[in-house]
């Protein structure tokens, strides 16, 4: 099935633990994006990647981090340096041949931090 | 100010009735815009895609764009439960970085 995984679901952290949250398309999408959705605020960008091994932060990028060594993964950390992390985190794709910009999105990572 | 303005609700109507929703943004360089709808728990899907002004209809729904005052609206016509979802507009320059609005949650009752 084509798609985009998102692991884990729901995660629980303690204060001053760095988390991974991870992101898998099998899409052979270029691009792949972190947004992080909190209630009345939207999605905010965190990170974009738009090929293999580069990437750029997006508006709220501070206390993450990121890599791209695969098409296929983009793992998004949650470090210690993050002074809210609780939220609800999306990852999404973008096929570079699109001519409507679409995302899609997987089913996103709830965080919540103890 | 925020670059895109979205009314985040809640918003209920009855089974039937028309939903309007709508955002306002401040980038004049926005030139696609986009409404996702997003059910509960679950990550957004497109819904509707506009290139510049105008109107775009697909079945029950309608997009209109006004990038003269910045606006833009969606339509549902007939709506029914299964429109019960969160609804936010997006817009980008370039089909790239997108800036999403708050988001409106929706129920339509039975």
């Amino acid at each position: 099935d084509g798609g985009i995984t998102q692991s884990p679901k729901y995660l629980f952290r303690k204060e001053g633990q760095n988390v991974t949250l991870s992101c898998e398309q099998n899409l052979n999408h270029d691009a792949m994006y972190w947004y992080r959705q909190d209630p009345g605020q939207g999605l905010r960008l965190i990170y974009y990647s738009q090929i293999v091994n580069d990437f750029q932060k997006g508006d709220i990028a501070e206390g993450y981090s990121v890599s791209r060594e695969k098409k296929e993964s983009f793992p998004l950390t949650v470090t210690s340096a993050q002074k809210n992390p609780t939220a609800f985190y999306l990852c999404a794709t973008q096929s570079g041949g699109s001519n409507t910009g679409e995302l899609f999105f997987g089913e996103g990572s709830r965080l919540t931090v103890l | 100010q925020k670059e895109v303005e979205q009314d985040p609700g809640p918003l209920s109507v009855p089974e039937g009735a028309i939903v309007s929703l709508n955002c306002t943004y401040s980038n004049s360089a926005f030139q696609y815009f986009m409404w996702y709808r997003q059910y509960s728990r679950k990550g957004p899907e497109l819904l509707m895609y506009t290139y510049s002004s105008g109107n775009k209809e697909d079945g029950r729904f309608t997009a209109q764009v006004d990038k003269s005052s910045k606006y833009i609206s969606l339509f549902i016509r007939d709506s029914q439960p299964s429109d019960s979802a969160t609804y936010l507009c997006a817009m980008s320059e370039d089909d790239y970085k997108l800036s999403f609005g708050a988001g409106t949650t929706v129920t339509v009752r039975a």
